[in-house]
Formats: structure tokens, C-alpha cells, sequence
């Protein structure tokens, strides 16, 4: 079983509408969770980074942390076209390297 | 430089030939990592380099695998005799240390075919 594992979808959806991406994890070492958006033929960007439990928002997009359950989710807003990419979720221990979920991807039709 | 900078973006080799892919990091990146991502695949770690400390080589799948890098900067892959297995895109990333961390900030990688 791996470290990581992410909802593998693919997701299709409307313009405008709520999209969730998830991810769960075994690691309780895990201290960091990050959210990397990955357009075609390019590498990862780091999204959205928090540390521990709780919410963090930034924009349309808002990350969730919930260490007692070992799952972090994605929440993005009012999805446009241009949120059509790969997204893939990280995670980390105080000092280490990340393991990263094999990417879920979205696709927002206009 | 304002981001990691990974070279050659493309390289098509012959099997059994040894290539080498350079990595250039974000200045005053302390951690450079690369991962290997295959065609609709997620991220598969290969090694760490964490300031002055050893090496991570714990995700290198075969010996046929080595990296280095100089003077704490710019990293140097090296895949010998290489196989067919071997295609994939091959990601830099570079970050600064332990709770400064942060997240990574990845290079557009060196898509490597093997024929």
C-alpha cells in the first residue's frame, strides 16, 4: 500500500462549479502538506502549503488538513477553464522529502 | 536564478548509452531533490541533497543511477547504459531547509526517451 494515495479521477466538470480533490495518507510522521498544480508538459507548481490540521484559503482555493483522519483535501471555487491541469498532493515529515499522491486530473468545461 | 533550470528539455538516446541531465537551482536553495515522473504517473522520489549532509540515494532504482552535486548548487544525474525502462520525465526541484521548507519549486524537467 502506498504512503500516499489520491482520489485518481479524472474530474470533469462545469465552469463554476465546486471541486473537491482528496487525498489519504498512512505516514502520522507527516507535518507538511502541499497541493502542486501540474499544467501539460510542465512541472509541478506549489499551490497551496500548510502545516498540521485546519483550513487555509487563498483565493478560490482553499486547503483542508484533518491529521486525526489522515485525509487532506482541495476545495477550488467557482472552477474556470483555466483550473484544467494535474493536481497532486505532497506531504512531508519536519525534515525529509516529500511523497507525493499520483495526481488527479481536472478538466472545467466552458 | 528566478527559478530551477533544468537542461537538456528534451534528449532522445539510444539504449546502452549513458546521458547526463544538469539541474540549476534557486540560488540559496540549501535542498535540491530529484523525482522521476512517467507517462500519467505521480512523482517517483530518486535523491535528496540536504546542504552538507550525505546524500538521500534511497529512491535510485538501480546503480545504473548516480547524481552529484557541486559546490552546493548546480546537480548533475547520471543514468548508464541506459534502458528503455528508463523514459520518463526527470524533475528538479529545489527548497530551502527543514520548518523553512516551505514547498518546491520544480524545474519544466528533461523528458528523456530511450529507443
Amino acid at each position: 500500500q502506498k504512503e500516499v494515495e489520491q482520489d485518481p479521477g479524472p474530474l470533469s466538470v462545469p465552469e463554476g462549479a465546486i471541486v473537491s480533490l482528496n487525498c489519504t495518507y498512512s505516514n502520522s510522521a507527516f507535518q507538511y502538506f502541499m497541493w502542486y498544480r501540474q499544467y501539460s508538459r510542465k512541472g509541478p507548481e506549489l499551490l497551496m502549503y500548510t502545516y498540521s490540521s485546519g483550513n487555509k484559503e487563498d483565493g478560490r482555493f482553499t486547503a483542508q488538513v484533518d491529521k486525526s483522519s489522515k485525509y487532506i483535501s482541495l476545495f477550488i471555487r467557482d472552477s474556470q477553464p483555466s483550473d484544467s491541469a494535474t493536481y497532486l498532493c505532497a506531504m512531508r515529515p519536519n525534515a525529509g522529502k516529500s511523497t507525493f499522491g499520483d495526481g488527479t486530473t481536472l478538466t472545467v468545461k466552458p | 536564478g528566478a527559478g530551477v533550470s533544468q537542461s537538456p528539455s528534451n534528449k532522445v538516446t539510444e539504449k546502452g548509452k549513458d546521458v547526463e541531465l544538469r539541474c540549476d537551482p534557486i540560488s540559496g536553495h540549501t535542498a535540491l531533490y530529484w523525482y522521476r515522473q512517467s507517462l500519467g504517473q505521480g512523482l517517483e522520489f530518486l535523491i535528496y541533497f540536504q546542504g552538507n549532509s550525505a546524500p538521500d540515494k534511497s529512491g535510485l532504482p538501480s546503480d545504473r543511477f548516480s547524481a552529484e552535486r557541486t559546490g552546493g548548487s548546480v546537480s548533475t544525474l547520471t543514468i548508464q547504459r541506459t534502458q528503455q525502462e528508463d523514459s520518463a520525465v526527470y524533475l528538479c526541484a529545489s527548497s530551502l531547509e527543514g520548518i523553512l521548507g516551505g514547498g518546491y519549486t520544480f524545474g519544466s524537467g528533461t523528458r528523456l526517451t530511450v529507443v
